[in-house]
């Protein structure tokens, strides 16, 4: 059964700290994988990796993935109260319709 | 301007009642979702329909049944409801394309709850 993983489920940091968020996945026909953030209402999307060992950014928000090993990390440095949300990560299969959607990372940065 | 709009944004209904989500898309996408998102923040896809084709139906009870007139609207007709379908339900669009272009967008989501 395909699923996606994510750890840790809840974390709980101070301003500046950086974090790494970590999400694992066993999918059939392996499409590309998305992270989005969800604060209080819709889930906004964040970045999609297809490739390898290829960096994105955004600001203070980097993502790669490893498809050998079949994991994808999400860093965040000087993290800011504004960065409080949940992380979801998702993986898309077959012909990109398919979207399967890790139980998200609930992430605390206090003042 | 509104991508992806749902309405209503809350429903409260009794049980047994029957009750329809709206959603619809200005993007052009050719796919759109329906998601529900349990009180543990859990996002279950439940619908996909591509060109007004259903194409992804997952274990989900016959008593919902989604409808898209046009590929720009998937809307959701719940009957007979229960309690445990109170939830948020988002609707999703996507297009998707060579080269690595999956983008999904959520619409605002639906709160139901159902005393």
């Amino acid at each position: 059964e395909d699923k996606v993983v994510q750890s840790p489920l809840s974390l709980v940091v101070h301003e500046g700290d950086t974090v790494t968020l970590n999400c694992s996945y066993e999918v059939t026909n392996f499409r590309s994988l998305l992270w989005y953030k969800q604060e209080k209402k819709a889930p906004t999307f964040l970045f999609m990796l297809t490739s390898s060992g290829i960096e994105k950014k955004s600001g203070r928000l980097s993502s790669i993935l490893d498809k050998k090993e079949l994991f994808s990390i999400l860093n965040i440095t000087a993290t800011q109260t504004g960065d409080s949300a949940i992380y979801l990560c998702a993986v898309v299969r077959d012909y990109g319709q398919n979207f399967v959607f890790g139980p998200g990372t609930r992430l605390s940065v206090l003042p | 301007d509104t991508a992806v709009s749902q309405t209503p944004k809350y429903l409260v209904t009794q049980m047994g009642n029957d009750k329809s989500i709206k959603c619809e898309q200005n993007l052009g996408h050719d796919t759109m979702y329906w998601y529900k998102q349990d009180s543990k923040k859990f996002l279950k896809i439940m619908f996909s329909y591509n060109n007004k084709e259903l194409i992804i139906n997952e274990t989900v009870p016959n008593r919902f049944s989604p409808k898209s007139p046009d590929k720009a609207h998937l809307n959701l007709h719940i009957n007979s409801l229960e309690l445990g379908d109170s939830a948020v339900y988002f609707c999703a669009s996507s297009s998707w394309g060579g080269g690595g272009t999956d983008t999904q967008y959520f619409g605002p989501g639906t709160r139901l709850t159902v005393l």
